[in-house]
């Protein structure tokens, strides 16, 4: 039972473009979100996180959204830039544990 | 910054053999949690520890044993070892933010 989904394996885009990448979760006891971001053969980087009592949390280049009645986040990458592609994971925490629960990850190919 | 390190980075054991991994916090930070990442698999949480007591267990296996010393470090012991258990293992630290900062990984190969 995955709680939480990344739908899309694979994005690409051109640089300089957005770059969109959605996850959906079901749990509605999580309370925290975070994107991270992995290359291979490497631990993942954190990249930027959300409350759940917020909507929005902007970051230089990066932004993340959520829709609590949708039960769905998406983190902006604006703009794209070829170092970016790598993939992108969300993960989210239980209100009552520390313990975080990643999505399939999401594979961006920035194009030059 | 210092960032969490974990040791080995490569272990090559044979079945029902043993391993120790090893994971090294970000300092001040209290939390450590051990994650698997099996090939094209998103991580899964094994467990954590808070001040040096288990704080939650996720799918770990029996054969799999860790601790939290008082210097903070932690170590995920694993016995019989089986070819299924191949996998990356990351540890990852926290303190009082949510966020948890991930170390490289050990890259276990059971043969």
């Amino acid at each position: 039972d995955q709680q939480v989904k990344q739908n899309s394996p694979s994005l690409s885009v051109q640089e300089g473009r957005i770059s969109i990448l959605n996850c959906d979760y079901t749990n509605s006891m999580f309370d925290y979100f975070l994107w991270y971001k992995k290359y291979p053969a490497e631990g993942p980087t954190f990249l930027i996180s959300i409350s759940s009592i917020k909507d929005k949390n902007e970051d230089g280049r990066f932004t993340v959204f959520l829709n609590k009645s949708a039960k769905h986040l998406s983190l902006h990458i604006v703009p794209s830039q070829p170092g970016d592609s790598a993939v992108y994971f969300c993960a989210a925490r239980g209100s009552n544990t520390g313990k975080l629960i990643f999505g399939q990850g999401t594979t961006l190919q920035v194009k030059p | 910054a210092a960032g969490v390190i974990q040791s080995p980075r490569h272990l090559i054991k044979e079945k029902r053999e043993t391993a120790t991994l090893k994971c090294y916090p970000i300092p001040r930070h209290d939390t450590v949690y051990w994650y698997q990442q099996g090939p094209g698999q998103d991580p899964q949480f094994l467990i954590s520890f808070y001040e040096k007591m288990q704080s939650d267990k996720g799918s770990i296996p029996d054969r799999f044993s860790a601790q939290q010393f008082s210097d903070y470090h932690s170590e995920l012991n694993m016995s019989s070892l089986e070819l299924g258990d191949s996998a990356l293992y990351f540890c990852a630290s926290s303190s009082v933010t949510y966020e948890q900062y991930f170390g490289p990984g050990t890259r276990l190969t059971v043969t």
